[in-house]
């Protein structure tokens, strides 16, 4: 059983359009988090979700929007996509947060036309 | 703010040699440190972590980390490594809201 899933796992668009991804875990865990990572391979962190607390990084357009039906799930709805919010996108989870290693999905690549 | 510098884009090392990947923090009171490795086209996983304790950390695959307070450094290191290493490194601390800061990876490529 995969720990934490995402899906789709590839995802071309036209600029314009509005996106969802979609994260599940089946290992308990209290905490999602979405990361974005860009073509260096730089890593930056969007979002985490903790106990139905939601932390933003401020940088993150609100055109990003996560949305937590249960406690296993974190889709990641983007609206208005553009050129630059191609990249791949990762889910993660963890029991909580700072200490507990975070467990990632295999990732999302969004390329936007 | 807590922020992390990974010294090194890329290091090249020759099968079975050993390496060493950079890490250095800004200072704190107290952190909590990682590395994450990502494989080619695949998600990341943990390597290890130092919480408290011990300042050398053993991992998985047989990486080691030392963690060193007074020079604010946490660096990676494998005795010999093996083609199967090749892959992208994160180091990681968490700040003050338990928000990991991430470095922005090392490359290390294996010559055979």
């Amino acid at each position: 059983d995969t720990a934490v899933s995402q899906t789709p796992k590839y995802l071309v668009t036209q600029m314009g359009n509005d996106k969802s991804i979609k994260c599940e875990q089946n290992l308990g865990h209290d905490t999602m988090y979405w990361y974005k990572q860009d073509s260096k391979k730089f890593l930056k962190i969007m979002f985490s979700y903790n106990n139905k607390e939601l932390i933003i990084n401020e940088t993150v357009p609100n055109r990003f929007s996560p949305k937590s039906p249960d406690k296993a799930h974190l889709n990641l709805h983007i609206n208005s996509l553009e050129l630059g919010d191609s990249a791949v996108y990762f889910c993660a989870s963890s029991q909580e947060l700072g200490t507990d290693t975070q467990y990632f999905g295999p990732g999302t690549r969004l390329t936007v036309l | 703010a807590q922020s992390v510098t990974q010294l090194d884009s890329q290091v090249p090392v020759f099968e079975e040699a050993p390496v060493e990947l950079r890490c250095n923090y800004s200072s704190s009171v107290s952190v909590y440190l990682f590395w994450y490795v990502q494989y080619p086209n695949q998600g990341l996983q943990l390597l290890l972590k130092y919480l408290s304790g011990s300042t050398l950390v053993k991992g998985i695959n047989g990486f080691e980390a030392e963690f060193n307070k007074s020079q604010t450094s946490f660096h990676l290191r494998k005795p010999s490594v093996h083609i199967s290493d090749t892959a992208e490194y994160f180091c990681a601390v968490s700040d003050s809201n338990y928000q990991l800061i991430w470095g922005a990876g090392t490359k290390l490529i294996i010559k055979p």
